[in-house]
């Protein structure tokens, strides 16, 4: 594909409601990363796969949040009863090598409100 | 803990202003740098990255950024800026992982 595709591009959630957030990252990348963006912040790092083993769930804000990517491809980000401090843009990004000093191509994101 | 400081948030600039922004960073080891940018309603892009060498790093649209190690900064530069370059800016880390952080954004206005 030309770029990384996240969907939906805005969610409305009602506190309390399951979202699911999707990416198609760019084919044969093998790394992918999920990042939050509050409004008026930049990007914190969510989660971090290597094609579909998830290596790093660090930041991760709570057990309410649930990545996966079960073939090494498409990658879903859960977000159980959502609370209003779950509003944020949630970035997909993904680069073709492994470990640092690539670039990342980031996704136009998921605009999510909790209300 | 790791952070990035961009001090300047809001920057606005008549066209053909020069143009400084700030980031400063909080790691003592290896680090690779970055700006990416956000022009609106589209994602983020890379406009350049230091690894390692020379730095002073040229990037896209006639970006620059010069690595000062003894600063701990990154700090992008264009000598004359167009009204197209208004966007957000944002530095990002590194720090000899996989995973980037980043500074909160600095927003770019250039008047016409």
């Amino acid at each position: 594909g030309a770029g990384v595709s996240q969907s939906p591009r805005y969610k409305v959630a009602k506190r309390g409601q399951d979202v699911a957030l999707r990416c198609d990252p760019i084919s044969g990348h093998v790394s992918l990363f999920w990042y939050q963006q509050a409004l008026g912040q930049g990007p914190e790092f969510l989660t971090y796969f290597q094609n579909e083993a998830q290596l790093d769930k660090s930041g991760l804000p709570s057990d309410r949040f649930f990545a996966e990517r079960p073939e090494g491809s498409v990658s879903t980000l859960k977000i159980q009863r959502t609370q209003q401090e779950d509003s944020a843009v949630y970035l997909c990004a993904s680069s073709d090598h492994t470990g640092g000093g690539t670039e990342a191509f980031f996704g136009q994101g998921t605009r999510l409100t909790v209300v | 803990a790791q952070s990035v400081s961009q001090h300047n948030h809001h920057v606005i600039l008549s066209e053909a202003a020069s143009l400084e922004l700030g980031c400063n960073y909080s790691y003592g080891g290896t680090v690779n740098l970055f700006w990416y940018v956000q022009y609106p309603g589209q994602h983020l892009q890379l406009l350049l990255k230091y690894f390692s060498g020379d730095p002073l790093v040229k990037g896209i649209k006639g970006f620059e950024a010069e690595f000062i190690k003894s600063k701990f900064s990154f700090n992008l530069r264009k000598p004359s800026v167009q009204w197209s370059d208004t966007a957000e800016y944002f530095c990002a880390v590194e720090p000899g992982t996989y995973k980037y952080i980043f500074g909160t954004g600095t927003r770019l206005k250039v008047l016409a």
